[in-house]
């Protein structure tokens, strides 16, 4: 039990179009869910963290406006990169907790912005 | 101010001999200590948690607040053990978790 699943797995898009990233709780139910970024042979840095039904709280330097993060369900979170750059290229993993309080977590979606 | 330091970067013992995986934290409160495993091409998924004090494929952690430390030891290392290792805390009652540098550990045939 307790699987995550993201999709899609990786995606290639030009500079300045936007890309929408889901994270999927399949067989629980998320109250809380995370979004990380990982460069490369670096650790998770934390985004944001958003609860089903509420605004998203940002980690600081993060800008909300650029990162838009949607938790409308208790199994399903977007994060979507609005005007992607280049320097937005990396990995981004989500993770989701529910009662228990322990975070499972995506496999990673791999974004290229060209 | 939360953080996670592992001093080591890559580490790399023989099949059969122990291992330490290192990590250390700062935090002013009582936190809650985690090590996370990524192997090779996997997700990263949940090891072991200090509050559970628990043996997991034969890791064990103990915390040690007067160091401040919350080192992953394993008697015996097995070739499976080659993996991506995170050590991460979690305190004052925030859901999020803070992340060490990482650790990957080799071990040699």
């Amino acid at each position: 039990g307790a699987v995550v699943s993201q999709h899609p797995s990786w995606v290639i898009c030009k500079s300045g179009t936007s890309v929408k990233i889901e994270c999927r709780s399949l067989d629980f139910q998320a109250t809380t869910m995370f979004w990380y970024r990982q460069f490369p042979k670096q650790s998770l840095m934390l985004m944001a963290t958003s609860n089903e039904g509420s605004k998203a709280t940002y980690e600081q330097g993060v800008e909300k406006d650029k990162f838009l993060i949607n938790h409308a369900s208790l199994t399903l979170s977007t994060l979507t990169v609005t005007s992607a750059h280049p320097e937005d290229s990396s990995f981004y993993i989500c993770s989701a907790a529910g009662d228990t309080d322990t975070q499972y977590f995506g496999p990673g979606t791999r974004l290229t912005v060209l | 101010a939360q953080r996670v330091t592992q001093p080591e970067k890559l580490l790399s013992v023989f099949k059969g001999a122990p291992v330490e995986l290192k990590c250390n934290y700062s935090y002013s409160g009582s936190p809650e200590l985690f090590w996370y495993v990524q192997y090779s091409r996997q997700r990263l998924q949940l090891l072991l948690r200090h509050i559970s004090r628990e043996s997991i494929k034969g890791f064990t952690a103990d915390l040690n607040k007067g160091e401040t430390s919350f080192h992953l030891k394993k008697p015996f290392a097995q070739e499976e053990d080659s993996a991506m290792y995170y050590c991460a805390l979690k305190g004052g009652g925030a859901q999020k978790l803070v992340f060490g540098q990482g650790t990957r550990l080799t071990i040699n045939p």
